[in-house]
């Protein structure tokens, strides 16, 4: 079955530690999104790639960083300069072209919690 | 700026109709989604509207206005399983690849 996860999906670190949350997808899809959500609210993109070895800001990148090496694979590094890391993080993707598919697909999550 | 305005909490009876706004202001405008997320879990989409009018599916319906920068989600004949936060999201340009931007979402609760 295609579709996207994301690894772990609790995941507790000490403040001041880098942590890297997982996202692999086999859809075949071109971009691929992270996004954070508070208890209770909406999400907020962190970054956005819509191919391979491309990648744009957010609205909330500061304190984050990612990679795009691979289609499969759009891994977050949520750094020590994140003042507020504990959160909700989702992955999510979709296929790329004009006018085209209008839904994104989300993985099923990973709760941060930094101690 | 960049916004999208929807209430925060929405009550109805189970068997009921219930109605979700939204209004946008955003830098481009390529067309209104709807996405439902339960509690812990991952939103999973339900409509899209790019032009003007009523989209239908299942008990679902979205609504988009663009001259009013204005949407809605309407739902029928509510069930108990329908209790979720409801997203409407814009996408900001013209490839599916494109920027999307969500609402705060809207708490649904359902009564018996």
């Amino acid at each position: 079955d295609g579709g996207i996860t994301q690894s772990p999906k609790y995941l507790f670190r000490k403040e001041g530690q880098n942590v890297t949350l997982s996202c692999e997808q086999n859809l075949n899809h071109d971009a691929m999104y992270w996004y954070r959500q508070d208890p209770g609210q909406g999400l907020r993109l962190i970054y956005y790639s819509q191919i391979v070895n491309d990648f744009q800001k957010g609205d909330i990148a500061e304190g984050y960083s990612v990679s795009r090496e691979k289609k499969e694979s759009f891994p977050l590094t949520v750094t020590s300069a994140q003042k507020n890391p504990t959160a909700f993080y989702l992955c999510a993707s979709t296929s790329a072209g004009a006018g085209g598919p209008r839904e994104q697909f989300f993985g099923p999550g990973t709760r941060l919690t930094v101690l | 700026g960049q916004s999208l305005e929807q209430p925060s909490e929405v009550t109805a009876v189970e068997g009921a109709i219930v109605q979700i706004n939204c209004t946008y202001q955003t830098s481009g405008f390529y067309g209104l989604s709807w996405y439902q997320q339960h509690d812990g879990g991952a939103p999973t989409f339900l409509s899209y509207n790019a032009l003007d009018g009523l989209e239908e599916t299942g008990r679902f319906s979205s609504f988009l206005s663009r001259s009013d920068s204005y949407g809605y989600l309407l739902l029928q004949e509510l069930q108990m399983k329908d209790s979720a936060s409801y997203f409407c999201a814009v996408r900001e340009g013209y490839s599916s690849a494109s920027k999307i931007i969500f609402g705060s979402g809207t708490r649904l609760s359902i009564r018996p």
